[in-house]
Parts: C-alpha cells; sequence; structure tokens
C-alpha cells in the first residue's frame, strides 16, 4: 500500500510553454502534498506544501506565480510550471502524507522536466 | 532554521563490510524526526529508516541500523554486510513539527565487488 505516482514520467518541453505535472495518492488519500526538485547531483529541495482545499505554501525564494499548485482533492496535487525556462529544468519529486502531522512520507517516482 | 549535513559526498566500500554514513543536523525543535533515504540512479525515494527524537533506542530494519547521539545532533545510518545493490545515494533528512522535511547534500555509496 501507500503508493504514489507521478505523470509524466519526463517531458520535453519548449522555453516559454507551460507543462503540468500530476502526483497521485493511488490508494489512500493524501492530506498533505509536497513538492520537491532537484538538480542534478545535488539534494532535494522543498518547493511547497499543499494541504488537499487550500492554498500551497511556499518556500522561501519559489516563486509562486511560476510554479503553481494545486490540490483539489485528497489524491491529486498538480504542479504547474508556467513560461518555462531551460533553468527550470529539473527532477520534479512529490510526496505525500495521510496525515497532518505524520512521519510518514510516501515518494512518487519523479518526473524529468527538459526545457529547451 | 533546520540544517541537515552529509559531509561525506562519496563513500567505497568492500562488498559484506559495514559502512557508516554521517549525518548531523540542527534544529531548535523538541519534537522532530530524522530519516534515512536512499536513492538508486532510477531516481524514486525509498525509504530506510526512521528515528524518533524522543525515541531512547536506536532504530534497526534489517541491515539498516541509525545510531542516533541526540546530544550531539548526530543520526548516522550503519549498513551491515554491503550488497551491491546498496550502490545508490543517501540521504539523511528531518522532518520539523510543521511536517516539513529537509535534506542533506547526499553521500555517494559505491561498494566494491
Amino acid at each position: 500500500g501507500a503508493v504514489v505516482s507521478q505523470h509524466p514520467s519526463w517531458v520535453i518541453c519548449k522555453s516559454g510553454t507551460s507543462v503540468k505535472i500530476e502526483c497521485r495518492s493511488l490508494d489512500f488519500q493524501a492530506t498533505t502534498m509536497f513538492w520537491y526538485r532537484q538538480f542534478p547531483k545535488q539534494s532535494l529541495m522543498l518547493m511547497a506544501t499543499s494541504n488537499e482545499g487550500s492554498k500551497a505554501t511556499y518556500e522561501q525564494g519559489v516563486e509562486k506565480d511560476k510554479f503553481l499548485i494545486n490540490h483539489a482533492s485528497l489524491t491529486l496535487s498538480t504542479l504547474t510550471v508556467t513560461s518555462a525556462h531551460p533553468e527550470d529544468s529539473s527532477f520534479y519529486i512529490c510526496s505525500a502524507s495521510r496525515q497532518v502531522l505524520s512521519y510518514e512520507q510516501y515518494f512518487g517516482p519523479g518526473t524529468r522536466l527538459t526545457v529547451t | 532554521a533546520q540544517k541537515i549535513t552529509q559531509t561525506q559526498p562519496g563513500m567505497f566500500v568492500q562488498e559484506k563490510e559495514a559502512v557508516t554514513l554521517d549525518c548531523t543536523y540542527d534544529t531548535s525543535d523538541q519534537s522532530y524526526g530524522l530519516f534515512w533515504y536512499k536513492q538508486p540512479s532510477s531516481g524514486e525515494m525509498i525509504f530506510l529508516i526512521y528515528q524518533g527524537s524522543y525515541d531512547e533506542q536506536n532504530a534497526t530494519e534489517g541491515r539498516y541500523s541509525l545510531n542516533f547521539q541526540k546530544a550531539r545532533k548526530s543520526a548516522n545510518l550503519v549498513i551491515s554486510a554491503s550488497q551491491l545493490g546498496d550502490s545508490a545515494m543517501y540521504f539523511c533528512a528531518m522532518k520539523n513539527n510543521f511536517n516539513k522535511f529537509y535534506f542533506g547534500s547526499g553521500t555517494k555509496l559505491n561498494v566494491k565487488p
């Protein structure tokens, strides 16, 4: 149990376009979902935390107008990279928790975004 | 602010030997959780072990054990009887009171046959 999927697993888009990444909890309801980005050979950096039905909380330095996060249901959160640029190329990983105050965190397999 | 430090960017270990991956952390929270994750080249994050800040005993999960020294704010991962499949990136992470996770810079472990 506790499987998280991401779609797409990889995407290539042209500079200036927008791309949406989906994160789904397949067999549980995710009260909280997290979005991370990981540059090559670097660590995961928390971008934002989203709770179902409320606005996402962004980490300092993350542009909320560029990285739009929607957590519309207990099983789906989306990250939209708007007007993507080559510097947005990265590995984006989501994770989900069943409870707000839970040490459990289940990671998705990640989405590799390349902006040309 | 939370900070996780992994001082070993790369480690080598001989197959079947034990290896310790270092992790220190900095937090003002009284309650927190410490984690280790494995990330193979495919990219997925694999949970290995968890230690709560109030847990008095060191956590163990099969070949993984966490050497928790609260006063020193260290949470080292010990992998016993290393296997070739253990070669991967290993990340130490901490969860704070607001359920946010912060990751260290990672240690790349190479297991030699």
